[in-house]
């Protein structure tokens, strides 16, 4: 399957400033790329479809302009949560579809904003 | 559109009994179904998926489910759980058609006692 690698697995940052996280996928060229956000003991809320060369599709409630996503190429996604505040902490997480029907996922990000 | 429910919040299990996780779906059309585990401040593992074919599917670390349309369910089950079975357990369903869009399940902290 897919390996997909996601850096970095933790960043503490100061409210107001802005993180980039990004997704790689090693060994597969992957068109579509998804974003997920995590809550302790919670399930994965999807935030976003990545789309290499096109803009990203947002869910309902996921604030564009808050969490901007680029897809440049193939293997690599980078979402970037911009002015960050505390109640942005959250566990991120990526995936990649192999195009068939299986999903791999990152190794998630803990985001901590103090 | 598609849903998962994962009706408990945790499952306790003593070390070398049967382990059970339930899931009910459901998805317009014929489902593909997965399960995924999850260990602390890590990403998701893929288990196990249901395609089409035999209603019994065998997946990693001795693990299987079975598809029930007519209930539309697919349990999870371990004959002997081990310790390090202890986890957060998700199941996932999309439809065999659009962008690959999984709806996951709450998950199930499943706690395998000693």
């Amino acid at each position: 399957g897919a390996v997909v690698s996601q850096h970095p697995s933790r960043v503490i940052c100061k409210s107001g400033t802005s993180v980039k996280i990004e997704c790689r996928s090693l060994d597969f060229q992957a068109t579509t790329m998804f974003w997920y956000r995590q809550f302790p003991k919670q399930s994965l809320m999807l935030m976003a479809t990545s789309n290499e060369g096109s803009k990203a599709t947002y869910e309902q409630g996921v604030e564009k302009d808050k969490f901007l996503i680029n897809h440049a190429s193939l293997t690599l996604s980078t979402l970037t949560v911009t002015s960050a505040h505390p109640e942005d902490s959250s566990f991120y997480i990526c995936s990649v579809t192999d195009g068939n029907t299986e999903a791999f996922f990152g190794q998630g990000t803990r985001l901590t904003v103090v | 559109a598609q849903s998962v429910a994962q009706p408990e919040d945790q499952v306790n299990v003593a070390e070398g009994n049967p382990l059970t996780v339930k899931c009910t779906y459901s998805v317009s059309g014929n489902p593909y179904l997965f399960w995924y585990v999850q260990y602390p401040n890590r990403g998701l593992q893929f288990l196990l998926k249901y395609i089409t074919g035999d209603n019994l599917v065998k997946g990693s670390y001795g693990f299987e489910a079975e598809f029930n349309k007519s209930q539309t369910s697919f349990h999870l089950k371990k004959p002997s759980a081990l310790v390090s079975d202890s986890a957060l357990y998700f199941c996932a369903v999309r439809p065999p058609y659009g962008n690959n869009r999984l709806a996951f399940g709450k998950g199930n902290q499943v706690v395998v006692i000693p």
